[in-house]
């Protein structure tokens, strides 16, 4: 079975500070990463993926996650934080299925950034 | 172009109540999804199409859930009898194409649904 951890509900930074959101996984196989952000009352926004190659991955907003494979962790990080990043993020793998991408995700971490 | 758009995005019923939602994927994409949010949690696979076929229906919770996808486009959740345990966020999600472990999923907003 494949499984997604999210360890912290909560993370509270400074605007301007280096903000990270930790995600770890279990899968059978190579793993395929996702993080993905929900603002209130609206969808799930896709950030970023892992796939293969580079264990550095840039996404959208300026944020970036790596890729740990002797970890099992794909964290989420971004060098300065903005007060409008403040969100719910979720990490996501992707079922080792030959019918379908479809996911499966942890539940979630609350980003907070204070002015 | 348009997201994918779901209706409705409020849902109130009463115990005992059929429900249905309704999801309007990205035009042309082929894979669609369903997901079931608790509060508090992450979503959660319910099933799966590739244009009408429901190839994967695994994570429905039970016989009362129902999915269709008729001509290939919109999609929707019928849920009858409806318990206070299906209370949640219904998402959506479409993929371009044949819903391969890599491709980008696109969500809807969502239908919140509390049951009464």
């Amino acid at each position: 079975a494949q499984s997604v951890a999210q360890p912290e509900d909560q993370v509270n930074v400074a605007e301007g500070n280096p903000l990270t959101v930790k995600c770890t996984y279990s899968v059978s196989g190579n793993p395929y990463l996702f993080w993905y952000v929900q603002y209130p009352n609206r969808g799930l926004q896709f950030l970023l993926k892992y796939i293969t190659g580079d264990n550095l991955v840039k996404g959208s907003y300026g944020f970036e996650a790596e890729f740990n494979k002797s970890q099992t962790s794909f964290h989420l990080k971004k060098p300065s934080a903005l007060v409008s990043d403040s969100a719910l993020y979720f990490c996501a793998v992707r079922v080792f299925n030959t019918n379908a991408g479809k996911s499966t995700f942890g539940d979630g971490t609350t980003l907070t950034v204070k002015p | 172009g348009a997201g994918v758009s779901q209706s409705p995005r409020y849902k109130v019923a009463k115990r005992g109540q059929d429900v249905a939602l309704r999801c309007d994927p990205i035009s042309g994409h082929v894979s669609l999804f369903w997901y079931q949010q608790a509060l508090g949690q992450g979503p959660e696979f319910l099933t799966y199409f590739q244009n009408e076929a429901q190839l994967d229906k695994s994570g429905l919770p039970s016989d009362r859930f129902f999915a269709e996808r008729p001509e290939g486009s919109v999609s929707t959740l019928k849920i009858q009898r409806t318990q206070q345990e299906d209370s949640a966020v219904y998402l959506c999600a479409s993929s371009v194409s044949q819903g391969s472990r890599v491709e980008t999923q696109y969500f809807g907003p969502g239908t919140r649904l509390l049951v009464l």
